[in-house]
């Protein structure tokens, strides 16, 4: 499975866009890219995901590069809720889920 | 509908002990998958089970084992505990067979264990 780099933190103002970056310059073909987050105390929990084109759902959408190398969770209106650790995971059908240290996100008032 | 339950949520052992902690997948999911969480770190995959098989491992050495039983629950043997087991333990639950729509995975809130 390919590995992803993300930041180790972001800030974001509450009621704004929190725009999530992610390489993934070695995926391949047939490896789709998954976002979880996981609020303290918590086990994570399944944002999105997609294989090439973009994708949106009632959580977020995920804008991902023609050539696939990188990514963009994009949290339209950030609430004080949003404030966790975002994972981005690529991965094929049927592959192992392997978290990294994932992007602190800090929504603030 | 309930989601992914986990048993029991805080257990303290010594060194040497032995634990199994216990899963109970989301309705209708019938793919049970283990992981090892250390503080400030990511989930780690321990190891996945579908009809009552051991189907994927992760790094993870031969004290720790699992079960799958055939109403789908899941219990995670560990077995002559080290300090560096102390750690959350995550359960999660997906749909098989696999495809791109029934791999999201359900995580539960985890069992914190903490080895003396």
């Amino acid at each position: 499975d390919a590995k992803t780099t993300q930041p180790p933190s972001m800030d974001c103002a509450e009621g704004r866009a929190a725009n999530l970056p992610c390489n993934h310059s070695t995926i391949s073909g047939n490896e789709y890219v998954y976002w979880y987050r996981q609020i303290h105390s918590q086990g994570p929990q399944y944002i999105i995901h997609g294989l090439k084109n973009n994708e949106t759902n009632e959580m977020a959408s995920l804008i991902i590069t023609e050539d696939r190398k990188s990514s963009t969770l994009i949290l339209p209106h950030a609430t004080l809720r949003d404030t966790a650790v975002y994972y981005c995971i690529v991965k094929n059908q049927g592959g192992k889920l392997i978290f990294g240290q994932g992007t602190e996100l800090s929504v603030k008032p | 509908d309930a989601g992914v339950t986990q048993s029991p949520t805080h257990l303290i052992k010594t060194r040497g002990q032995q634990v199994t902690l216990r899963c109970s997948p989301k309705s209708g999911h019938d793919t049970v998958s283990w992981y090892q969480q250390a503080l400030g770190q990511g989930p780690q995959f321990i190891f996945q089970y579908y009809e009552e098989e051991e189907r994927q491992r992760g790094n993870f050495p031969d004290r720790f084992s699992g079960h799958q039983f055939p109403n789908y629950s899941s219990e995670l043997n560990v077995n002559a505990l080290l300090l560096g087991d102390s750690a959350l333990y995550l359960c999660a639950s997906s749909g098989y067979p696999v495809s791109s729509t029934n791999e999201k995975l359900f995580f539960g809130s985890g069992t914190q264990l903490s080895v003396l």
